[in-house]
């Protein structure tokens, strides 16, 4: 049984515009999480994360809200850019005691010109 | 910096062989971990371990093995492929909990 959910498949954006994804979970354990994004034919890359002392977490163009009552996390892209296209992985884990991540399906994010 | 490196990048198996799958990593992580990536199913823990010699099951487990007698090295092992394994394979290091773990850039397996 999947813990983390991601349920948007896909998502197509206008460079410039807000792109906001999405990531439910199950598991009320998990205390930190990460979100991951990945091109073609590469391993994932770190991207932002947020614990659960926090409900929001802000580096550059991007953001993550946490919204523990709802088990629900979303990150926010503001301005997307072209670069950004890519799969883009939501992940948790049960924080300092506990290593093993586990993973939504993947969002795959394209930002049109 | 070369991070996190796995080798080979591709490979294909009969359906029976052996095979290990490599993951050599530079920065000193104390923790490891492989993960296989299915279409459809994001990215799912098969082993992972906190130090050397030391090592655990993750979600889906059967069907490979792993050792880490080194802080740099955690290869994976399939004794017998089966083409349910067919995957992409990814190997993470990172410091300790709560911090982000890096990716190799995955060895693509395929089993006929």
């Amino acid at each position: 049984d999947q813990q983390v959910k991601q349920n948007s498949p896909s998502l197509s954006v206008q460079e410039g515009r807000i792109s906001i994804l999405n990531c439910d979970y199950t598991n009320s354990m998990f205390d930190y999480f990460l979100w991951y994004k990945k091109y073609p034919a590469e391993g994932p890359t770190f991207l932002i994360s947020i614990s659960s002392i926090k409900d929001k977490n802000e580096d550059g163009r991007f953001t993550v809200f946490l919204n523990k009552s709802a088990k629900h996390l979303s990150l926010h892209i503001v301005p997307s850019q072209p670069g950004d296209s890519a799969v883009y992985f939501c992940a948790a884990s049960g924080g300092a005691n506990d290593y093993k991540l586990s993973f939504g399906a993947g969002t795959t994010v394209t930002v049109r010109a | 910096n070369a991070g996190v490196t796995q080798t080979p990048k591709f490979q294909v198996l009969k359906t029976g062989q052996s095979m290990t799958l490599q993951c050599a990593q530079d920065m000193n992580h104390e923790y490891m971990s492989w993960y296989r990536q299915d279409p459809g199913m994001g990215l799912r823990l098969i082993h992972y371990s906190v130090g050397a010699g030391i090592t655990d099951q993750g979600e889906v487990p059967n069907g490979y093995n792993v050792s880490r007698s080194t802080t740099e090295d955690f290869p994976l092992r399939l004794l017998s492929a089966a083409p349910s394994q067919t995957s992409v394979y990814f190997c993470a290091s990172s410091y300790s909990t709560n911090q982000p773990q890096h990716f190799g850039d995955g060895t693509r397996l395929s089993i006929l």
